[in-house]
């Protein structure tokens, strides 16, 4: 049981650049969900999904957009990299709404 | 709009003693969450402890327990006998029970941090 997988680790984008952060859980939880966390900062939302097919803008979408085609997979995809996009990224999962998330080791995007 | 506060950036302690670290939320909802979570170097977030707005009791693991005081709107984590493993960055979290609409998707949210050191 892997949990909450993220690739990649570390990834260094240039201005204008796109490129898609994966995510993945083996709890087949329908809850998943897309922090980022600036320098000294809790996380903020981006976006969330409640099920397959099924996602929402969380506080902080412009400029990503993200996909739900299986439970296990939720993808996060940024179109047109800009600075204000360094950060760490966090995908999470949870069975329920009133149970625990579970977090992936984080992606950490600078770009320049 | 709810709001999560920690007031202190920076903690110490000594090893083996004991340390509280604050936090203060503010909403208008009477059900709700509040969660500790520890974020050392590595990056990873565990979840330290959680509590039920709707339970009076104080809720403890182990060395770690919280003093919840729902009419102040505050949630403070102790850490007693506290080891050098207890080192790193500590989150408080708000989680709503229901959004305005009457549903709740689980949004966590979090407050700016406390980065405890650990002095052996």
């Amino acid at each position: 049981n892997a949990g909450v997988t993220q690739t990649p680790k570390f990834r260094i984008l240039k201005i204008g650049q796109s490129m898609t952060l994966q995510c993945a859980q083996d709890m087949n939880h329908n809850y998943m969900y897309w922090y980022r966390q600036d320098p000294g900062m809790g996380l903020k939302l981006i976006y969330y999904s409640v099920g397959a097919g099924i996602t929402d803008k969380g506080e902080v979408p412009n400029g990503y957009n993200v996909s739900r085609s299986t439970t296990e997979d939720f993808p996060l995809r940024l179109e047109l990299a800009a600075p204000s996009q360094t950060s760490v990224y966090f995908c999470a999962s949870s069975s329920g709404l009133s149970n625990e998330q579970f977090f992936g080791p984080g992606t950490r995007l600078t770009v320049l | 709009a709810q709001t999560v506060t920690q007031s202190q950036p920076e903690m110490s302690v000594q090893e083996a003693e004991t340390v509280t670290l604050s936090c203060t939320y503010d909403t208008s909802e009477s059900d709700y969450y509040l969660f500790w979570y520890k974020q050392p170097p590595s990056r990873q977030m565990i979840l330290v402890i959680r509590q039920e707005a709707y339970k009076q009791q104080n809720a403890t693991e182990n060395r770690f327990s919280v003093n919840f005081q729902k009419a102040a709107k505050s949630f403070s984590l102790k850490i007693s006998d506290s080891q050098l493993g207890d080192a790193a960055m500590y989150f408080c979290a708000y989680r709503a029970w229901k959004n305005a609409g009457g549903t709740s998707y689980g949004k966590l949210t979090f407050g700016q941090g406390t980065i405890l050191t650990v002095h052996p």
